[in-house]
């Protein structure tokens, strides 16, 4: 069975602050994602990449970076957190060299004070 | 841009009645349409998804419906159980991309 593997799943941080979000997958998938969820707008997708230090930009990755260094983890940085990143962040990972279907982390619910 | 909007955002049936949730997509290369469940404080999960080379699939009390032409998938839950009620996330994408585009969530509440 598929592993996702996100490090916290209650984070509370303040302004102006960096944060770490890891996220670890035991299937030696490809491609790895992060989601931003709020309600009412699903499931955004910040950042994702398809290869060990590849990254590609998402639908809305401003004030975010990410860092993969090894196939298995998949890191997303918030360089200052900011409140409006108040969120629940999913990461996901997918096999294969396009796109199926997604396995998710249990999500790290992360409260910018 | 891509983009995928799902109707309705709340729906509430009785136990053992039918629940659909419709789905348009804007992108016409879009060929793969997954459908995932997320109950409450748990990680979304995928419970059917299709294909564009079929119009339908079919797994027990679950269906999936694709109209092509419309741009339109639909999800059907038949004979609906309480433990049906989560939220319902519609996704396309497309061959050669990695970006799943989803819908924005329907909350399904299935009283007893």
């Amino acid at each position: 069975d598929v592993k996702v593997t996100q490090s916290s799943r209650y984070l509370v941080k303040r302004t102006g602050e960096k944060v770490f979000l890891e996220c670890v997958q035991d299937m030696d998938h490809e491609n790895m994602f992060w989601y931003r969820q709020d309600p009412g707008l699903g499931l955004r997708l910040i950042y994702f990449s398809y290869d060990v230090k590849m990254k590609e930009k998402g639908d809305i990755p401003e004030g975010y970076s990410v860092s993969r260094e090894k196939k298995e983890r998949f890191s997303l940085i918030l360089e200052s957190a900011s409140t409006n990143q108040t969120s629940m962040y999913l990461c996901a990972s997918s096999p294969g060299a396009t796109n199926e279907k997604l396995f998710f982390g249990s999500g790290t619910q992360l409260s910018v004070l | 841009g891509e983009n995928v909007e799902q109707h309705p955002s709340t729906l509430s049936v009785q136990e053992g009645d039918s629940a659909v949730i419709k789905c348009t997509y804007s992108d016409s290369a879009s060929n793969y349409f997954p459908w995932y469940k997320q109950e409450l404080g748990k990680r979304p999960q995928l419970i059917i998804d299709i294909r564009s080379n079929v119009g339908e699939k079919k797994d027990q009390r679950i269906a999936v419906t694709l109209n092509k032409t419309a741009k339109h998938f639909s999800l059907h839950i038949t004979e609906t159980q309480p433990e049906d009620s989560a939220v319902y996330f519609c996704a396309a994408s497309k061959t050669g991309g990695f970006k799943t585009i989803f819908g924005a969530g329907t909350r399904l509440f299935v009283k007893a």
